[in-house]
C-alpha cells in the first residue's frame, strides 16, 4: 500500500478555508484516495473519496493533480466543530480478497474563535 | 444507515484476565477490522477478516487473537490482558472491493 505523509497538526480560525495536503508519491494506478474525520472518543467517519481531478460533496472538496502524487482536502469556512483529526488513505479496491487499510497518525486540526 | 456496534464503550479489566471485545455490523459486509488507537500513534491495525473463519494479521497482532464464526460478528480476544493493552479499540467493516470503512463507536479498555 502507498505510504502517505500529512502534517501532524494545523491551526485555523473560524470562517477560514482550510487545506490539508497529503503526499503519496508511490500511489498505484488503481489506488483511490480517501479522507476520514475523527472526533475525540469516536470512530473515524468517511468524508470524501476520489481518484483524479476534483470531487466535491456537502462537507469538503478533494483536489487531486494529474500526477496523483498528492491530494488536498479543502474544508470551506471551518467552524469550531471541525476540530478533529483528519486521515488520508490510499488503497486499491480488491474484489477477490480482503485488504488492510493502514491509517497513519493523521492531521490534528484545531479551529479557534 | 450502516451500523457497526461494539459490545462496550468502557471496560476495566485486571492483568491476566481474558477479555472479549465484540463487534457486530448489520450491512452484510465481507470485511471486518480491529484497530487500536493510542495518543501519538494513530490507528494501528491488529487483525482483519475478509470472510467467515478467515483472518489476517495486521501490524500489531501480538497478544491478540480473533474469531469470526458468523459474517456479522468479529470478536477480538485478549488471552491474558496486560497493562500495555490499555487503549481505545475500534472495529470497522466494509464490503469486499470497497475502500471506505465504517467504524463503530470504540471501546476504551483499561487494564489495571
Amino acid at each position: 500500500l502507498a505510504k502517505t505523509t500529512q502534517p501532524i497538526s494545523m491551526d485555523s480560525y473560524e470562517g477560514q478555508e482550510v487545506n490539508i495536503t497529503c503526499s503519496h508519491n508511490n500511489i498505484a494506478t488503481n489506488d483511490y484516495i480517501t479522507w476520514y474525520q475523527q472526533f475525540p472518543s469516536q470512530g473515524p467517519r468517511f468524508i470524501i473519496q476520489g481518484y483524479k481531478t476534483k470531487v466535491t460533496n456537502e462537507v469538503a472538496s478533494l483536489f487531486i493533480p494529474a500526477d496523483r502524487k498528492s491530494s488536498t482536502l479543502s474544508l470551506p469556512r471551518v467552524s469550531l466543530s471541525d476540530t478533529a483529526v483528519y486521515y488520508c488513505l490510499v488503497a486499491p479496491p480488491d474484489s477477490n480478497s480482503g485488504y488492510a487499510l493502514n491509517f497513519g497518525k493523521g492531521t490534528s486540526l484545531l479551529v479557534t474563535p | 444507515d450502516v451500523k457497526v456496534t461494539q459490545s462496550s464503550r468502557y471496560l476495566v479489566k485486571r492483568t491476566g484476565e481474558k477479555v472479549f471485545l465484540e463487534c457486530v455490523q448489520d450491512m452484510d459486509h465481507e470485511n471486518m477490522f480491529w484497530y487500536r488507537q493510542d495518543p501519538g500513534l494513530g490507528l494501528r491495525l491488529i487483525y482483519f477478516s475478509y470472510d467467515v473463519k478467515m483472518k489476517e494479521k495486521g501490524d500489531i497482532p501480538e497478544g491478540y487473537s480473533v474469531s469470526r464464526e458468523k459474517k456479522e460478528r468479529f470478536s477480538l480476544i485478549l488471552e491474558s490482558a496486560s497493562t500495555n493493552q490499555t487503549s481505545m479499540y475500534l472495529c470497522a467493516s466494509t464490503w469486499s472491493g470497497r475502500t471506505v470503512e465504517y467504524f463503530g463507536p470504540g471501546t476504551r479498555l483499561t487494564v489495571t
